[in-house]
């Protein structure tokens, strides 16, 4: 079956402890992307990917790396959380950036 | 930013009324796409329509595009309560709009 997955669903963490947040194509897909929903402020994007080893910044990448070593693969790293990081997060796939995206169930994070 | 804006913000309306949800940006686009958002879960694509056409059709979607207006509009016929969701457009490179939150009433 072809999905994005990701992992965790929900996590709880505390400020200062890195964390990452994996997320994994079976679609062949060269174009990855994260993005953070917030109540009022809709999807914005974080980091994309536009293929192996190509990542470039979103609309709001600070605080946040991703790598891009493999093609299915694209985690998000968190190096040290802080409380404004506590959002909703989505990773998507597609053939190319211009094209239908595939999203993941999402992560709930909270950061106390 | 290309971010679109969705319009309205909220609405409700009664099982079996049509939805019409519209959608404004501000550059030139090559196609503008909407999906759909059940609660909390993540965004599935609709429909796209290319910049060269004017209406598309899919079940009970019907999406239109003015590129001379900048703007597109999603109408849902026949509103079903699993239709309750947040609607989003998005162009080109997937920047997302604040989204458009309907609600059916039974």
């Amino acid at each position: 079956e072809a999905q994005v997955t990701q992992n965790p669903r929900y996590l709880i963490t505390v400020t200062g402890k890195k964390l990452t947040v994996t997320c994994s194509q079976n679609m062949n897909h060269e174009y990855m992307s994260w993005y953070r929903q917030d109540p009022g402020l809709g999807l914005r994007q974080i980091y994309y990917s536009m293929n192996v080893e190509v990542t470039d910044k979103g609309d709001v990448p600070e605080g946040y790396k991703v790598s891009r070593k493999e093609k299915r693969n694209f985690p998000l790293i968190l190096e040290s959380p802080s409380p404004n990081q506590t959002s909703l997060y989505f990773c998507a796939s597609s053939p190319t950036p211009t094209t239908q995206q595939y999203f993941g169930p999402g992560t709930r994070l909270t950061v106390t | 930013s290309q971010q679109g804006e969705e319009d309205p913000q909220a609405l409700s309306i009664q099982e079996g009324e049509n939805a019409t949800m519209n959608c404004s940006y501000k550059t030139s686009i090559n196609n503008l796409q909407w999906y759909r958002q059940n609660s909390g879960r993540g965004l599935v694509h609709l429909i796209l329509i290319r910049s060269n056409e004017r209406e598309k059709h899919s079940g009970r979607l019907r999406v239109t595009l003015d590129t001379s207006k900048k703007s597109s509009s999603l109408l849902i016929t026949a509103s079903r309560a699993a239709d309750t969701a947040s609607y989003f457009c998005a162009e080109d490179k997937i920047i997302f709009g604040k989204g458009t939150r309907l609600h059916i009433l039974p």
